[in-house]
């Protein structure tokens, strides 16, 4: 079966804290992608990152890092020195096979304060 | 980059009347799109997936005489809710893949629709 697990429903943090948002992925395929969504108020959704299977290179962007573990099927998300502006849901998601749609994860709700 | 619009983004209408949304990729061509439903503080579930020229492919539950979907083109998808109830009141989102990619597949969202009927 095919699922995505973001245990935390809600997080608070004070802005400049630092925020790790969880995923954990199930799949038997061999080949599969992952990635990141933030989701504002305004409801688009906005990209952040798409990780193939077999790259397992954790990723830096600015205040954003990624960490991908096979070994433990987790896809893990860091916001250094939160800001208000992160205040958004986001959305974990799996994608099988190039064509098919996305499994999306319950999402987590960031909310920071300033 | 590739742009997927939706229109509209938001509609209210009557219980019992049908709502069309749009689906368009702008700058690429798309043989599949998805059709997502959001509910309030909840996450995407797919509906359908529409496929240029064919049938669509509805999900478990998901009523297809309700939902009807075309895909008469490769840049555009359109989805009518028939027949529409409060309870199908939602945030409908489209994606389209974008076939320039090739093996390294790429889904892009539109914005949105926000359906409210009354």
């Amino acid at each position: 079966a095919q699922k995505v697990t973001q245990a935390q429903t809600e997080i608070s943090v004070v802005e400049k804290e630092d925020v790790t948002l969880d995923c954990v992925y199930e799949t038997r395929d061999t080949t599969y992608y992952l990635f990141w969504y933030k989701q504002p108020p305004s409801g688009e959704l906005v990209f952040l990152i798409r990780r193939n299977s077999f790259d397992e290179q954790n990723e830096i962007s600015g205040r954003y890092s990624w960490n991908f573990q096979k070994s433990t099927s987790s896809f893990n998300f860091t916001i250094t020195a939160s800001q208000v502006v992160d205040s958004a849901v986001y959305f974990c998601a799996l994608g099988r096979q190039a064509g098919t749609a996305l499994i999306f994860g319950k999402g987590t709700t960031l909310s920071v304060s300033s | 980059g590739a742009v997927v619009s939706q229109h509209p983004s938001w509609v209210i209408c009557k219980s019992g009347t049908s709502v069309k949304i749009e689906c368009r990729s702008l700058d690429f061509q798309a043989t599949t799109m998805f059709w997502y439903r959001q509910f309030p503080k909840q996450s995407l579930m797919l509906m359908a997936t529409s496929n240029e020229g064919s049938k669509a492919t509805y999900e478990q539950g998901v009523e297809k005489d309700k939902f009807l979907i075309n895909h008469a083109s490769l840049t555009l998808s359109t989805l009518t809710v028939t027949s529409a109830h409060p309870e199908d009141s939602s945030f409908y989102i489209c994606s389209a893949r974008d076939l320039g990619t090739g093996w390294a597949d790429t889904q892009y969202f539109g914005p949105g629709t926000r359906l409210t009927v009354l």
